[in-house]
């Protein structure tokens, strides 16, 4: 059974701190991994993508991916208001499905 | 700009009811999926296509089929819809090979009544 797991949540931080979200993931097999941004009555929206150890940066985020450890990172630099939603991790198969974690709900305090 | 659009927004159906759940992408993706998301369950995977005429059942195929006739177009089919069905439905597409994520269509928000 492959699984994605992730800390529900909240995770409050104050605005201009950095948070950090953790996703670790069952199966080795898997070769990618992406990050989601859900809002609250939206559909989520893609953030970040990565498939090799190591950081990805783009702007404020960085994701991060250790396969020896399975486990998979978002870092949201200077974090803002804006920033508070549902962050949903997710590792891709072959044959082209995503296992989603739960998500971890994040709320950025003024 | 790439794109999934479901057909409804907001849907309010009766008890019984057949309900249609329309989804058309523009990208040439092969993969489409339709899940359903609440509260505390995160997303469910209903069925699933990697090719058009075909099908899989995903995590919770119950009370539901799907139809997919051409390649930009996936849809949901509620039998006879039940209170239980009250969610948010949610259509999404992707490559099948290239390990890219999904690109979600905006939700349906489909009540039973």
């Amino acid at each position: 059974q492959k699984e994605v797991e992730q800390n529900s949540g909240p995770l409050s931080v104050p605005e201009g701190a950095i948070a950090s979200l953790n996703c670790t993931y069952s199966d080795r097999g898997s070769q990618s991994f992406f990050w989601y941004r859900q809002y609250s009555g939206k559909s989520p929206e893609l953030i970040m993508s990565i498939y090799s150890n190591g950081d990805k940066e783009d702007g404020r985020f960085t994701a991060q991916l250790n396969k020896a450890s399975q486990y998979v990172s978002l870092l949201i630099r200077d974090s803002q208001p804006s920033d508070s939603a549902t962050y949903l991790c997710a590792a891709w198969y072959q044959g082209g499905k995503l296992i989603f974690g739960q998500g971890t709900e994040l709320s950025v305090k003024p | 700009d790439v794109k999934v659009t479901q057909s409804s927004r907001y849907l309010v159906k009766r008890t019984g009811e057949k309900v249609f759940l329309e989804c058309v992408q523009d990208m040439d993706h092969e993969n489409m999926f339709w899940y359903r998301q609440d509260p505390g369950l995160g997303l469910r995977l209903i069925y699933f296509s990697y090719d058009v005429k075909m099908k899989e059942k995903g995590d919770i195929p119950e009370g539901y089929s799907v139809s997919r006739e051409k390649k930009e177009r996936f849809s949901l089919i509620l039998e006879s819809a039940s209170t239980n069905q009250t969610s948010m439905y949610l259509c999404a597409s992707s490559f099948s090979d290239r390990g890219g994520g999904y690109t979600f269509g905006s939700g349906t928000r489909l009540t039973v009544v």
